[in-house]
């Protein structure tokens, strides 16, 4: 149980173009979902906190115009990467909360996105 | 408030053991462990929640000590398998509850 999927897994873009990525949790509904972002042999950095039917929460730094974030529903959470820049190529992850705050998060596979 | 985690690197021959510890200046909320491949996304191995708590298996166990500023994860007889980064991620007791990460230690067992 427990499995957050995440799609796609890898791509690759012009920049300027906006990319949209996925992120499901299939066997339980979890109202909250985290945004990470994770550079090259570091650890993971919050972008956002995602809660179902409501505004997301942003980290400090990260701009919620550049990174829109939709939670439709209690499985559901998307991240929209727009205008795309090659500074933005980063592996994102996303995590599904399982049970109450500050309990188990469970991610998803990542997305390897690669802006030209 | 980023937990400091050591040692930030270890190599070990596959049998042995290693420690890999997370400490915190602010009692926490709860601790989770997570084992990062390259390439791949976190994995989920444990929560530690209360004070003096031990838990997990024979291979790999956790502590979180009384007054819950340091988690130690334990891998005994390591296995080729276990090369990896682990994370801890903190939770403190007056946050909104967000998981907090350490830097990372990076495992690496060789045959």
């Amino acid at each position: 149980g427990a499995v957050v999927s995440q799609h796609p897994s890898r791509v690759i873009c012009k920049s300027g173009t906006s990319v949209k990525i996925e992120c499901r949790s299939l066997d339980f509904q979890a109202t909250t979902m985290f945004w990470y972002r994770q550079f090259p042999k570091k650890s993971l950095m919050l972008m956002a906190t995602s809660n179902e039917g409501s505004k997301a929460t942003y980290e400090q730094g990260v701009e919620k115009d550049k990174f829109l974030i939709n939670h439709a529903s209690l499985t559901l959470s998307t991240l929209t990467v727009t205008s795309a820049h090659p500074e933005d190529s980063s592996f994102y992850i996303c995590s599904a909360q399982l049970g109450g705050v500050g309990e188990t998060q469970y991610f998803g596979p990542g997305t390897r996105l690669l802006v030209l | 408030q980023q937990p400091v985690q050591s040692p930030q690197a270890v190599i070990l021959r596959e049998g042995e053991d290693a420690v890999i510890n997370c400490s915190s200046s602010k009692a926490l909320y709860s601790v989770h462990w997570y084992r990062q491949k390259h390439g791949e996304a976190p994995v989920f191995l444990m929560i530690l929640l209360k004070g003096g708590e031990q838990k997990g298996h024979e291979k790999i166990s956790a502590s979180f000590n009384e007054k819950k500023q340091q988690s130690s994860l334990y891998l005994t007889a390591s296995q080729l398998s276990y090369s990896g980064t682990y994370f801890c991620g903190t939770v403190f007791m007056d946050s909104n509850y967000q998981l907090i990460w350490g830097a990372g230690t990076k495992l690496i067992i060789k045959p």
